[in-house]
């Protein structure tokens, strides 16, 4: 079975530059994370969908970041205009949420730069 | 604000013997609890899920749980130098989101 995919692996962007990142989740999985994680820190949740829906999206600073899960699959997540101190590792995780299990399987991540 | 501490580490122990390490949780309503280990540069991998008090034994990982004490462990027997790794504390407060603590790395020496 194919894991959570994810790309591009690495980033670099000056600041002021618009970036995305994109995620295909495990098949099945309903549920679709982001989470950026800097380092030395554990991951920290940016937003979780269920199928389509962005059902918690507290923690996205939504005046730069903004994220999309269309068909209820693929899932993208946009800064415009990425900041030096968006230099993180920006994960992805699904999981099969109400179905099943609630447990997480997280892809590779994109490590993303800003200078 | 829910809180999942660890302690930073390293933990270092020599190989062949046991790593316990250890992460308490502040939300006396979470319910599920899960062990990822993080290799340097690399993703998050879950290792172990625990759900009720007691034990829960994988191989050569035993995960401990203890709602009363707010407190979860996860044991590693036979510790390898494959072991070495930063291990994630996670906890599932509301149903489906995860808080994790800082992570404790590991270092096990041959």
């Amino acid at each position: 079975e194919a894991g959570v995919v994810q790309s591009p692996r690495y980033k670099i962007i000056e600041k002021k530059q618009p970036v995305a990142f994109w995620c295909n989740p495990i098949s099945g999985h309903n549920t679709l994370y982001w989470y950026l994680q800097n380092l030395g820190q554990g991951p920290e949740l940016l937003i979780r969908y269920e199928n389509e829906e962005a059902v918690d999206d507290s923690q996205l600073p939504k005046d730069r970041f903004s994220a999309e899960r269309l068909k209820g699959v693929d899932s993208t997540l946009k800064i415009q205009p990425a900041e030096l101190g968006d230099s993180a590792v920006y994960l992805c995780a699904s999981s099969l949420g109400r179905q099943g299990s609630y447990e997480q399987y997280f892809g590779p991540g994109t490590r993303l730069t800003v200078t | 604000q829910k809180e999942v501490e660890q302690n930073s580490g390293p933990l270092s122990v020599p190989e062949g013997a046991i790593a316990s390490l250890n992460c308490t949780y502040s939300d006396r309503v979470s319910q599920s609890f899960f062990w990822y280990r993080q290799y340097s540069g690399k993703s998050p991998e879950l290792i172990m899920s625990i759900y009720s008090n007691g034990d829960k034994e994988d191989g050569r990982f035993t995960a401990q749980l203890n709602k009363a004490s707010q407190y979860v462990s996860l044991l590693i027997r036979d510790s390898q130098p494959s072991d070495s790794a930063t291990y994630l504390c996670a906890v599932d407060n509301a149903g489906n989101m995860l808080t994790f603590g800082g992570g404790t790395r590991l270092m096990v020496k041959p």
